[in-house]
């Protein structure tokens, strides 16, 4: 058990639709950061927020957004959902801001099904 | 963006004998590198990481090796254990926290 808690665990859902996704970080943990894995491709960088903040960009489509709250919780916000963006959504966290210095703890994942 | 390549999507080894497992990259800038193992229904968990002014980080069973001119980086597992079968998947980092990953090695180590 790394600590990192993410709800739901599955969620089915329709073209079109709105879904958001949870994250809890460890206990401690400042950094929150959320990977896509599709089908055969590895985990793509989405997004990372330290104490609130973003702090670095990767592969994110417009049409998802993401936040940190003040208790340091979560969300990726997914709208007008396509069957492409069928995937295993993970969330990490860690301490400080740096994958360097800081080893990221995953969490057990959300696997979304568009329909 | 393949800035991370694993191009073994599966390795077979015997209990006893070594695995190795591979990984290039192309972005320079990549400053720090991990490998990652994952089991079915779980998230990935922390192995073994090896800074760039580094050739070689040992700990245990398991050795990273990073050839910073060839862009390459490679995991051995001595002895490879039936334990050890799940997916690895290699990732590099630069800045802050920005971290890519390559697409995994399935390990099945046979007993």
């Amino acid at each position: 058990d790394s600590g990192v808690t993410q709800t739901p665990k599955h969620l089915i859902t329709a073209t079109g639709q709105r879904v958001t996704l949870r994250c809890s970080p460890r206990s401690g943990d400042l950094s929150v950061y959320w990977y896509q894995q599709s089908l055969d491709q590895g985990l793509q960088f989405l997004i990372q927020y330290y104490n609130g903040e973003e702090r670095a960009k990767g592969n994110i489509l417009e049409r998802f957004s993401a936040q940190q709250f003040p208790d340091l919780h979560s969300e990726l916000n997914l709208s007008s959902l396509e069957l492409g963006d069928s995937a295993l959504y993970f969330c990490a966290s860690s301490f400080g801001t740096s994958g360097r210095r800081f080893e990221q703890f995953f969490g057990p994942g959300t696997r979304l099904t568009v329909l | 963006d393949q800035q991370v390549k694993q191009n073994s999507p599966s390795l077979s080894v015997q209990e006893g004998r070594i695995s190795i497992l591979n990984c290039d990259y192309t972005n320079s800038m990549f400053d720090y590198f991990l490998w990652y193992k994952k089991y079915p229904a779980e998230g990935p968990t922390f192995l073994i990481s090896i800074s760039s002014i580094k050739d070689k980080n040992e700990d245990g069973r398991f050795t990273v090796f990073l050839n910073k001119s060839a862009k390459h980086l490679s995991l051995h597992i001595v002895p490879s254990q039936p334990g050890d079968s799940a997916v690895y998947f290699c990732a590099a980092s630069w800045g802050y926290g920005d971290m890519r990953f390559g697409a995994g090695t399935r390990l099945t180590v046979k007993p």
